[in-house]
């Protein structure tokens, strides 16, 4: 059964700092999905990473794929407030169905 | 092209009584998925379903809980006689074909709160 474990669960940072979340996931899978969810809104999608050695970027948000060592990061750089929100990784079943297992999620607050 | 549709976005319901949440997918998408998220948590995968024809329910709580994907119109998710234990937020989503390739789009989601 594929699990999905992510860390910190919250991250408290200062503007200006740079922080990573990790994802760590059990079993092999070809595609890992990082989302971005406001409070009380849907899912907003970051990135798909396909394949191994995968790094995609956007504006101050960078993320990454090892599918060997089964970790996905994602990289904040100077953070600004706006990016406080939770993010979850998840990453797809594969089989006859790719249904999407998440991860915990982590709780960012950028403080001024 | 519309994104994935999703009604009511918020449901209050009694003890006892019944939900219903439904999910039109987007145009082209004959696959819909349904997850569902409890207060401070990640999302977990209830149910997958075709045009007709539900593939893995995996999820899905044994009792209480169904789900369909009629020929025409949106796909339904069926609460009955709700719990607190089922308040929370509905998410479907919905894909082009089930395959490692495609990208599942998700709709606003149905927060459901039961008194």
């Amino acid at each position: 059964e594929l699990k999905v474990e992510q860390n910190p669960l919250f991250l408290s940072m200062q503007e200006g700092k740079n922080y990573t979340i990790y994802c760590n996931y059990s079993t092999t899978s070809d595609r890992l999905y990082w989302y971005r969810q406001d409070p009380g809104k849907s899912l907003e999608s970051l990135f798909v990473l396909l394949s191994n050695g995968a790094v995609k970027q956007e504006g101050r948000l960078m993320a990454s794929l090892d599918t060997k060592a089964r970790l996905s990061t994602l990289h904040i750089t100077a953070a600004v407030h706006d990016l406080s929100a939770t993010y979850f990784c998840a990453v797809a079943d594969g089989g006859a169905t790719n249904k999407l297992i998440f991860g915990t999620g982590t709780l960012l607050a950028v403080q001024p | 092209n519309a994104g994935v549709m999703q009604n009511p976005r918020h449901l209050v319901r009694r003890r006892g009584q019944e939900a219903r949440l439904r999910c039109s997918p987007m145009k082209g998408h004959s696959h819909v998925y349904w997850y569902r998220q409890l207060p401070e948590e990640g999302l977990k995968f209830m149910v997958y379903l075709q045009k007709e024809n539900i593939i893995d329910e995996s999820g899905m709580p044994k009792e209480r809980f169904s789900a369909e994907f009629p020929k025409e119109g949106p796909s339904i998710l069926r609460i009955q006689q709700v719990v607190r234990g089922d308040s929370a937020a509905y998410f479907c989503a919905s894909s082009p074909l089930a395959q490692l390739l495609y990208e599942q789009y998700f709709g606003p989601g149905t927060r459901l709160t039961v008194t």
